[in-house]
């Protein structure tokens, strides 16, 4: 079993359109988690983090479930522009920090915004 | 303030080459660390490191080697470079417990 899986996609979606990506992890005591954008060919960067109590930015909300170890990222009113690929990453502790920054990515899910 | 930078952008090698990736920043983090990518198989970190002198193993080093004598570089080195190398790679870094920022990636092909 894969540390992070997520669900490769493509979501393929009209613009204005909602949706929804799952991700779920092994490990029940990892610490932290967010969500990164890629675009084709570029570096990964940070969308936001995840909070146990959920949290918003905009168009986009996280959710965590530590109970059944999955990680969710809602967009609504998706944009052209959302058309990336989102990675979901785990932070499962260890490493010389204590669990500091060795991170866990997913292999992404990749989104298509159409007109 | 350039964040984190990496030379070269493309490089072809023939297998048993060697080669160094470069990879600075001038945030002062003191972490960084060196990311592979492949297709179907996400982001795998090969190295990392905590500060000046300090480097650990990641998930997948073999075939690779760091170090880091100063806070701003972090050079990844391809002793004998294999076809299985072939990656895109990049370079992160950050304050510890912080959000990592990556490089632009370096483009690899082994022949």
């Amino acid at each position: 079993r894969k540390e992070v899986e997520q669900d490769p996609g493509p979501f393929n979606v009209p613009e204005g359109a909602t949706v929804a990506f799952n991700c779920t992890y092994s490990n029940s005591a990892s610490q932290s988690f967010f969500w990164y954008r890629q675009d084709c060919r570029k570096e990964p960067k940070l969308l936001m983090s995840v909070y146990s109590s959920g949290n918003e930015d905009g168009r986009f909300t996280a959710q965590l479930n530590r109970a059944s170890q999955y990680i969710s990222l809602l967009i609504r009113d998706s944009k052209l522009s959302d058309s990336a690929t989102y990675l979901c990453v785990v932070n499962m502790g260890g490493g010389l920090t204590g669990g500091g920054n060795k991170l866990t990515f997913g292999t992404g899910t990749q989104l298509k915004v159409e007109l | 303030n350039a964040g984190v930078t990496q030379t070269p952008k493309f490089q072809v090698l023939k297998t048993g080459q060697s080669m160094t990736l470069q990879c600075a920043q001038d945030m002062n983090h003191e972490y960084m660390s060196w990311y592979r990518q492949d297709p179907g198989m996400g982001l795998r970190l090969i190295h990392y490191s905590v500060g000046a002198g300090i480097t650990d193993q990641g998930e997948v080093p073999n075939g690779y080697n760091v170090s880091r004598s100063t806070t701003e570089d972090f050079p990844l080195r391809l002793l004998s470079a294999a076809p299985s190398q072939t990656s895109v790679y990049f370079c992160a870094s950050s304050r510890v417990g912080e959000t990592q920022y990556f490089g632009p990636g370096t483009r690899l092909l082994v022949l």
